[in-house]
């Protein structure tokens, strides 16, 4: 089967820098996937990382170790507005649909 | 604007009765999927659909229903079969089935069974 870890719960202060880990088991592997959903509300996409190494869009950045299958979320200078959850998602094989891990809840306080 | 839409918002539904769940997008994307999301559960997939008439069972399937006759269009019916089907629903769709350009959610339905 396919699985996911993550940390349930990460806090930290407006400004900060903040890494949300990601590790996965799959038969195949066809790229990592994040995604925010802010409470009560829909998943939007962030990112997806098929290749090592570090994919940066403004002020996330997420990062892949194939050989380990690691990755991790970054998340720098942090707003109030970042507080939601992030989950990772992987395809592990060609044609079928995204499994995603339980989330990690973000809080970032003033 | 393209966006994908669910209906009802939120969902009453008495023991013993089937629902259906509406989802329509005009984003022109073939893959279409459905995902139960209960708390700290994150997202579980239900069905998904790459194609208009085909669809394949993700990893919760039993009592539950889908239909694929049009690309804009993925119903799920909540049958009486499900044991617990309280939970919030969320439908997706991506440009392909590699949804290596990401998946765009509904906003989502939240079924209750009262």
């Amino acid at each position: 089967g396919q699985s996911l870890e993550q940390p349930s719960e990460v806090t930290a202060v407006e400004g900060a820098i903040v890494q949300i880990n990601c590790t996965y088991q799959t038969s195949g592997f066809y790229g990592l996937s994040w995604y925010q959903q802010h409470d009560g509300g829909a998943p939007t996409f962030l990112s997806y990382n098929a290749l090592d190494g570090l994919e940066e869009t403004g002020r996330f950045s997420s990062f892949l170790s194939r050989s380990d299958s690691y990755g991790y979320l970054l998340l720098q200078e942090l707003q109030m507005k970042d507080s939601a959850s992030y989950f990772c998602a992987v395809r592990g094989q060609a044609g079928t649909a995204l499994i995603f891990g339980k989330g990690t809840t973000l809080s970032v306080s003033s | 604007d393209g966006g994908i839409t669910q209906s009802p918002k939120y969902l009453f539904r008495k023991e013993g009765q089937n629902v259906t769940l509406s989802c329509e997008q005009n984003l022109n994307h073939d893959a279409m999927y459905w995902y139960r999301q209960d708390p700290g559960q994150g997202l579980r997939l239900i069905y998904y659909s790459q194609i208009v008439n085909d669809f394949q069972k993700g990893d919760i399937a039993e009592g539950y229903s889908v239909s694929r006759e049009k690309k804009e269009s993925f119903p799920l019916t909540v049958t009486s079969a499900q044991k617990n089907p309280t939970a919030f629903y969320l439908c997706a769709s991506s440009i392909s089935g590699t949804g290596d350009y990401g998946y765009t959610f509904g906003s989502g339905t939240r079924l209750t069974v009262v």
